[in-house]
């Protein structure tokens, strides 16, 4: 598989559901990041999480890291049918002294459709 | 709240043509990069530019294309002879600083879409 992978490819909850999306990476980062794309649309950043962290919120936001594993992942708690859009996973790597050089990877990203 | 502007928002040309493809970024960001998104496809990195010099690029970013800022608030990508597989959403991106910082958040304008026929 290749960098910023997300699974499921797509998911489909009714409204007030959790919708859990997952990421999984293969080289060092120095941070992963969460973005939100509506269809045809820019991407909106949603959350970062720093490598030596594990877990951040925002709202109803929720963001795991295990770099043990490799892998994230990015919970919507109380799901609304305006949360519908792809999300997308993208990591910044890391050099050797631990700084990022700024690119993002992005993965394939998750088709998520909140039902009203 | 400050935001990355592109334009045009739809560019349709013929093989072979060359576009120039522009961006306002966010006025006291420090590094730009291109992005971008063949349909139904992932976001590829294309090129990051700081201090008026490209930092990084990748594969696909070949003699094809060019980047400039020619200006203190525009930053464009110039495609030279356009191809049909060029087809794609282009992004543009500013962050204030890289790391693991929120300064490094890259903010994306609503992109291009390039249609090359």
């Amino acid at each position: 598989s290749q960098q910023g992978e997300e699974d499921p490819q797509a998911l489909s909850i009714q409204e007030g559901e959790n919708a859990t999306m997952n990421c999984s990476y293969k080289t060092s980062i120095n941070n992963l990041q969460w973005y939100r794309q509506n269809s045809g649309r820019g991407l909106v950043h949603l959350i970062l999480i720093r490598s030596n962290e594990r877990e951040k919120h925002s709202g109803r936001l929720r963001v795991t890291l295990d770099t043990s594993k490799k892998s994230s992942s990015l919970l919507i708690t109380a799901s609304r049918a305006a949360d519908t859009a792809s999300y997308f996973c993208a990591t910044a790597p890391s050099n050797a002294g631990g700084t990022s050089y700024g690119k993002l990877t992005f993965g394939q990203g998750t088709i998520l459709t909140v039902h009203p | 709240e400050p935001e990355v502007t592109q334009t045009p928002s739809h560019q349709v040309t013929q093989m072979g043509q060359e576009v120039i493809l522009r961006c306002v970024p966010i006025s006291n960001h420090l590094y730009f990069y291109w992005y971008r998104q063949i349909l139904g496809q992932k976001v590829e990195f294309l090129v990051s530019f700081y201090n008026n010099e490209i930092s990084e690029k990748s594969e696909i970013f070949d003699d094809q294309f060019s980047v400039e800022r020619p200006d203190g608030s525009n930053f464009t990508l110039k495609i030279r002879s356009t191809k049909l597989e060029d087809s794609a959403m282009y992004f543009c991106a500013s962050s204030y600083r890289t790391g693991g910082a929120t300064k490094n958040i890259q903010y994306f304008g609503a992109g291009t879409r390039l249609s090359v026929l």
